[in-house]
């Protein structure tokens, strides 16, 4: 079956420009969440969106970035006026929605920004 | 909160030898325990995951890892590697409980196995 997928595959921008990265989860998977994944930091959680509730935005880096989830579905991450450090491999992956934090989580390829 | 040391950033080993890479993390409640591999220009991929019971789990490619409480500590091994093992890992923990979800991950281990 189709897995998470991620577009575009690499992008890259101007140091000021707005750019939108988009997910599209597996389908059925009502968890979604997005990280960041810089050169020597890791994996970062950025936020996580769970069917209709509120999304969990507490790892977001700043204001300049937000996210939106359409229909529980498709989901889109948003950097406002992209600055270098917004350099980095991002990723989402989705999950089923079991209670007890035991949910395998699915991971996109990811896109590769860079910000010039 | 949760924290994930991944003690050493790259592993070189030879083909059909036998390879560690160390995981340590720090929690103060209980958790759940994962490795991830990550191939090159893929996304990450689970391995396999310790939740309760046995302390050694296995995973898929060959690989397994033990929990061990005491020491906070849950190490993956291969008893021999092969080149297309040659990825980043990653550990990672997440705590236990209803509505636990996120993920908190090591800094990676780069595996180079040389032919």
């Amino acid at each position: 079956g189709a897995g998470v997928s991620q577009s575009p595959s690499n992008k890259v921008t101007e140091k000021g420009k707005d750019v939108e990265l988009r997910c599209d989860p597996i389908s059925g998977h009502t968890a979604l969440y997005w990280y960041r994944q810089s050169l020597g930091q890791g994996l970062e959680f950025l936020i996580y969106f769970q069917g209709n509730s509120a999304p969990d935005k507490s790892g977001l880096p700043s204001d300049r970035f937000s996210a939106e989830r359409t229909g529980g579905s498709v989901s889109t991450l948003t950097i406002q006026r992209t600055q270098q450090e917004d350099s980095a491999v991002y990723l989402c992956a989705s999950s089923l929605a079991r209670a007890g934090g035991h949910n395998e989580q699915f991971f996109g390829p990811g896109t590769r920004l860079t910000v010039l | 909160a949760q924290s994930v040391t991944q003690l050493d950033s790259q592993v070189p080993v030879f083909e059909e030898a036998p390879v560690e890479l160390r995981c340590n993390y720090s929690s103060s409640v209980s958790v759940y325990l994962f490795w991830y591999v990550q191939y090159p220009n893929q996304g990450l991929q689970l391995l396999l995951k310790y939740l309760s019971g046995s302390t050694l789990v296995k995973g898929i490619n060959g690989f397994e890892a033990e929990f061990n409480k005491s020491q906070t500590s849950f190490h993956l091994r291969k008893p021999s590697v092969h080149i297309s093992d040659t990825a980043e890992y990653f550990c990672a923990v997440s705590e236990t409980g209803a509505g636990s979800y996120q993920l908190t991950f090591g800094k990676g281990t780069k595996l180079s196995v040389i032919p």
